[in-house]
């Protein structure tokens, strides 16, 4: 069973916009990760969070956690075309645990 | 370059065949697993593996094997008993928990292979 949904599962903005995706899950974590997932590719690690941070930077990417209502949300800021992608949560329970995916937002931006 | 090499790339099957996908990472990484991928899906578990000589099932471990003899190397055999074998498989690795260094489980990932049942 999937233990991280993403909303919305599909996303259009223009070149310059920003794009916001939303993760729940559903049991207690270790940390939660974002991936992106170029079409018919492998994932690449993006960003991670532990439980007890609530915001991440970097680069144009950030992140917050919110382990009272079990979410997070990730914000790519400054679209550009090249960001179009399917990004997922993946979350796991304890430090090096085995993580658990999310179905995944496909994001796509127009130049 | 350190990394993940998955092949075949594509690979078409006859029904009733039994395939093996490959899996090599020379990152030094302890663990390995493997991922099923369907359309438009997220990633479900088939396999893991968090040290050589071992491996759990995950999710959906029904119709496949795997085997670990090295620590570099983690095959997948889709067998002829997996129902709906068509899917991309991604094989990924971590560091796991005899290299000292922080384990947080973030996964290095192959390009993948597409399997087709024909």
């Amino acid at each position: 069973s999937q233990q991280g949904e993403e909303d919305p599962q599909a996303l259009s903005i223009q070149e310059g916009e920003n794009a916001t995706m939303n993760c729940s899950y559903k049991t207690s974590i270790n940390n939660l990760q974002w991936y992106r997932q170029n079409s018919g590719r492998g994932l690449v690690h993006l960003i991670l969070i532990r439980s007890n941070e609530r915001e991440k930077h970097s680069g144009r990417l950030r992140v917050t956690l919110d382990t009272s209502k079990k979410s997070s949300s990730l914000l790519i800021t400054a679209s550009r075309a090249a960001d179009t992608a399917s990004y997922f949560c993946a979350t796991s329970k304890a430090a090096g645990n085995k993580l658990t995916f999310g179905g995944g937002t496909r994001v796509l931006v127009k130049p | 370059d350190g990394g993940i090499t998955q092949s075949p790339k594509y690979l078409f099957r006859k029904e009733g065949q039994n395939v093996t996908l490959s899996c090599e990472q020379n990152l030094n990484h302890d663990a390995m697993y493997w991922y099923r991928q369907d359309p438009g899906q997220g990633l479900r578990l088939i396999y893991y593996s968090q040290i050589v000589n071992d491996f759990q099932k995950g999710d959906i471990a029904e119709g496949y094997s795997v085997s670990r003899e090295k620590k570099e190397s983690f095959p997948l055999t889709v067998t002829s008993a997996q129902k709906n074998p068509t899917a991309f498989y991604l094989c990924a690795s971590s560091i796991g928990f005899t290299s000292g260094r922080e384990n947080t489980g973030e996964l290095f990932f192959g390009e993948g292979s597409r399997l087709t049942v024909l």
